[in-house]
């Protein structure tokens, strides 16, 4: 597809339960970026890829959390033992480039519910 | 580390009017910034940027204004439009961090 896509969209989850969302960037793009947004508030920022290099997971709220792009394209994010603070929009967004340098493409995101 | 604040966190105009929305950041180092247009239950939307070597950069109905004397980015949308309904987001980078920081949105509201 032409954008960046997301799956799933909801994702409903009790309590202690493992989730996995997946992110298929723009092809091509070298940067991808995964971000957490809370109802009403800005995106914040997780992880960031360059390829396939995990250069930056500063901003994984706990090791709970983890990401991985092994091939340099498709990207996952893995929440263990879920919590209801982890309910939350999960963005991924993509970029031409390495780092800052160019636009970032959001996806639409991974709505997460845990009960 | 950065702070983005935002200074309203609704604005309502009227239909044709021009709207403002302002955002403050915190790192002075900070060296790109960007204005984001997020509708419910969408990504966010790139809409401008601009980068810490220029003040102004006009588009098509938008303008960003930066002024990195007061740490001070403004997006100006122009004749505002009911597509234009939406929260805003600006977002900066720079400084030494990898990802973007992002404020807490504005919500325009455009009146009829």
């Amino acid at each position: 597809g032409a954008g960046v896509s997301q799956s799933p969209r909801y994702k409903v989850a009790k309590r202690g339960q493992d989730v996995a969302l997946r992110c298929d960037p723009i092809s091509g793009h070298v940067s991808l970026f995964w971000y957490q947004q809370a109802l009403g508030q800005g995106p914040e920022f997780l992880t960031y890829f360059q390829n396939e290099a995990q250069l930056d997971k500063s901003g994984l709220p706990s090791d709970r959390f983890f990401a991985e792009r092994p091939e340099g394209s498709v990207s996952t994010l893995k929440i263990q033992r879920t919590q209801q603070e982890d309910s939350a929009v999960y963005l991924c967004a993509s970029s031409l480039y390495g780092g800052n340098t160019g636009e970032l493409f959001f996806g639409e995101g991974s709505r997460l519910t845990v009960l | 580390g950065e702070s983005v604040g935002l200074h309203l966190p609704t604005l309502s105009v009227q239909e044709g009017d021009n709207s403002i929305i302002n955002c403050a950041y915190s790192n002075s180092a900070s060296d790109y910034f960007i204005w984001y247009k997020q509708e419910s239950g969408k990504g966010p939307q790139f809409i401008i940027d601009i980068r810490s070597n220029m003040d102004k950069r006009q588009g098509q109905r938008v303008t960003v204004l930066l002024n990195k004397t007061v740490k001070h980015l403004s997006l100006q949308i122009a004749a505002t439009q009911p597509g234009d309904s939406a929260v805003y987001f600006c977002a900066v980078s720079g400084g030494g961090a990898d990802g973007l920081t992002f404020g807490k949105g504005t919500h325009l509201i455009i009146q009829p």
